[in-house]
């Protein structure tokens, strides 16, 4: 059963204070994806990674980064949390083989920054 | 500048009818669309593709249709059930194994 997790579902977060979101997945999948998804916005794509140490933005990464160290896991940093940064944040995988772009979803990390 | 849209923020729909939601697209490059469902405070999960070689692809109750002259895609969920009721997400790509460009969604309610 594939299965990409999230290190959190709740997170309560004060302005300013660096906050670190992990997401792991044993799928053996070389792509991976950040999203945060607000009520009538959909899913917008942070940053992404094709590959271990590549990253790639996305169409709002301003106030993130992440990292690649490992294939399975993908790490979103806010750098200073601020309070338009609460939302839901979501990861999610695939893999490259033709055909197969299916993207796998963890359960989401609902972040509050007070 | 939306690539994908799904122009209906909401539909309802009585259990055992079809429920039809719609997408259009404008990038004529994408060859792959991919519908999600969504419950709240859950990770999307994948429910159907599409490629753009194909008209219509079939999968029990879900069945997705391609229109490519038109810039379309429907999915249709038949019969609808109420365990239905979620956010359902268009997704379209360029290239397999690239990143995906999502509509905003369209929130549909089977109601008993």
């Amino acid at each position: 059963d594939v299965k990409v997790t999230q290190s959190s579902r709740y997170l309560v977060k004060r302005t300013g204070e660096k906050v670190f979101l992990e997401c792991v997945q044993d799928m053996d999948h070389e792509n991976m994806f950040w999203y945060r998804q607000d009520p009538g916005l959909g899913l917008r794509l942070i940053y992404f990674s094709y590959d271990v140490k590549m990253k790639e933005k996305g169409d709002i990464p301003e106030g993130y980064s992440v990292s690649r160290e490992k294939k399975e896991r993908f790490s979103l940093i806010l750098e200073s949390a601020s309070t338009n940064q609460t939302s839901m944040y979501l990861c999610a995988s695939s893999s490259r083989g033709e055909g197969y772009n299916e993207q796998f979803f963890g359960p989401g990390t609902r972040l509050t920054v007070l | 500048d939306q690539q994908v849209k799904q122009n209906s923020p909401s539909l309802s729909v009585q259990e055992g009818r079809i429920s039809i939601l719609n997408c259009d697209y404008t990038n004529s490059m994408f060859d792959y669309f991919l519908w999600y469902k969504k419950y709240p405070a859950e990770g999307p999960t994948f429910l159907i593709s599409i490629s753009s070689i194909k008209d219509k692809n079939e999968d029990g109750r879900f069945t997705v249709f391609l229109n490519k002259s038109a810039k379309h895609l429907s999915l249709h969920i038949v019969p609808s059930q109420p365990g239905d009721s979620a956010v359902y997400f268009c997704a379209a790509s360029v290239g397999s194994g690239r990143k995906l460009i999502w509509g905003l969604g369209t929130s549909l309610a089977v109601n008993p």
